[in-house]
């Protein structure tokens, strides 16, 4: 019963390289989400999904990017690295709106650095 | 706007001692409430929610939660601490319209310390 499996679990950036973190669920949830963790920031939204097709911007949305082709797996892509995006992303699912409802399945976390 | 507080960002309670980490929301709806913990190097889990009905709710490993309207509160609460609780703790108020619905908005976390 793996859940939310997130990959890499580390992972260290040059300023100005791409990557992309890998997000897969196998609970059949519809919605999915990406946050990042800053020290004493609590969760800050990135990128969600409602759907596979369907994806719409957080709180803090800006150089990221977000594709979600199938149920499972939900990618984030961060195109230009950037000191600022230091940090620990998680990547969350939930069944969405009923008895599931707030009730979200969280990875492990990718501990980004870029330097 | 919508807001999740925590008063208190680092708590230390002896083992075996009642604890108590405080929330406040700031939500024009009737709120979705939910306490999530975080061990270190690991996600968030859910401990409780709430949706509406009794306003105190039990949790996993113990855990208890008041909804206070009048006080816009949704205190956690453990009669007795355990060396395993020391982790972080999360509240968090669910929206609830439009195609946001679902979104969760946290309040900044409570680093909880244990005691021996």
């Amino acid at each position: 019963n793996a859940g939310v499996t997130q990959t890499p679990k580390f992972r260290i950036l040059k300023i100005g390289q791409s990557m992309t973190l890998q997000c897969a669920q196998d609970m059949n949830h519809n919605y999915m989400y990406w946050y990042r963790q800053d020290p004493g920031m609590g969760l800050k939204l990135i990128y969600y999904s409602v759907g596979a097709g369907i994806t719409d911007k957080g709180e803090v949305p800006n150089g990221y990017n977000v594709s979600r082709s199938t149920t499972e797996d939900f990618p984030l892509r961060l195109e230009l690295a950037a000191p600022s995006q230091t940090s620990v992303y998680f990547c969350a699912s939930s069944l969405g709106p009923g008895t599931g409802f707030g009730a979200q399945h969280f990875g492990d976390g990718t501990r980004l650095s870029i330097l | 706007a919508q807001s999740v507080t925590q008063p208190d960002i680092h708590i230390t309670v002896s083992e075996g001692a009642s604890l108590e980490l405080r929330c406040n929301y700031s939500y024009g709806a009737t709120p979705y409430l939910f306490w999530y913990v975080q061990s270190p190097g690991q996600g968030l889990q859910l401990l409780l929610k709430y949706f509406s009905g009794d306003t105190l709710v039990q949790g996993i490993k113990g855990f208890e939660a008041e909804f206070k309207r009048s006080q816009s509160s949704f205190n956690l609460r453990k009669p007795s601490v355990h060396w395993s609780d020391a982790a972080e703790y999360f509240c968090a108020v669910a929206l609830t319209y439009g195609g946001s619905q679902g979104n969760l908005i946290f309040g900044k976390g409570t680093k909880l310390s244990v005691k021996p």
